[in-house]
């Protein structure tokens, strides 16, 4: 079955460092999202990607944050200048149309800023 | 404002009985999805089930149902015949039609678990 993978399943950064986690989502799908969830608190939605452009992104993706989908299959995002506060897992998820928009998620990336 | 609710923190049930996770929700945007995920331990997110705001009958999958009652705004899940793989932490989710967004708004989440 196919399935949203990530990688690396746990980085580990120093504070002001930059980091990209990856993500290949299925590969028929066409909708691309990252979310995060700090430990212990509900998921919340990050930004939203399509036709290689951002469509939505929310209050949380400030500057230092950025996504790219450099190829055909990856789906990345960067975080310029990591902040403690930027410790979370990070899930990406893709989804293949707008009809019910059922989005699979991957495993997500652990982040720990030190 | 638009919000997902689940007022259950925790949950017990015994094996092989059947469980009802609360989800209560608010949009004034006539068209919606509700979905459930469920997350074990692992921290993958498992996609459950959909319900459309338009759908006449409750959505089910397997041993997975939703109890879709929209004049109430409650999209409560309830699995039968729990399993000890049931255990887990379940979050409720919307999305909203109309509004040309595309993101996912979570609940808080209810941690299930089953005893033997």
């Amino acid at each position: 079955e196919p399935e949203v993978t990530q990688t690396p399943s746990h980085q580990v950064t120093q504070m002001g460092q930059e980091v990209i986690l990856r993500c290949v989502p299925i590969s028929n799908h066409l909708y691309f999202y990252w979310y995060r969830q700090i430990l212990g608190q509900k998921v919340e939605f990050l930004v939203s990607f399509y036709n290689n452009e951002i469509s939505e992104k929310s209050e949380i993706f400030d500057d230092q944050f950025s996504v790219e989908r450099p190829d055909g299959s990856n789906f990345t995002l960067k975080i310029r200048s990591t902040k403690l506060e930027d410790s979370a897992m990070y899930f990406c998820a893709s989804s293949v149309n707008l009809a019910k928009n059922i989005q699979y998620f991957g495993a997500g990336t652990r982040l720990s800023v030190l | 404002a638009q919000k997902i609710t689940q007022t259950q923190p925790g949950m017990f049930v015994q094996e092989k009985e059947a469980v009802t996770l609360d989800c209560t929700y608010d949009t004034s945007d006539p068209s919606y999805g509700l979905f459930w995920y469920k997350q074990p331990s692992s921290g993958e997110m498992i996609f459950l089930i959909y319900q459309g705001s338009y759908d006449q009958q409750n959505a089910t999958e397997g041993r997975y149902s939703l109890n879709f009652q929209k004049a109430r705004k409650s999209a409560n899940l309830v699995i039968s015949a729990s399993q000890l793989g049931d255990s887990a932490m379940y979050f409720c989710a919307m999305i909203l039609g109309l509004s040309g967004t595309y993101k996912y708004i979570f609940g808080t989440g209810t941690r299930l678990k089953v005893l033997a």
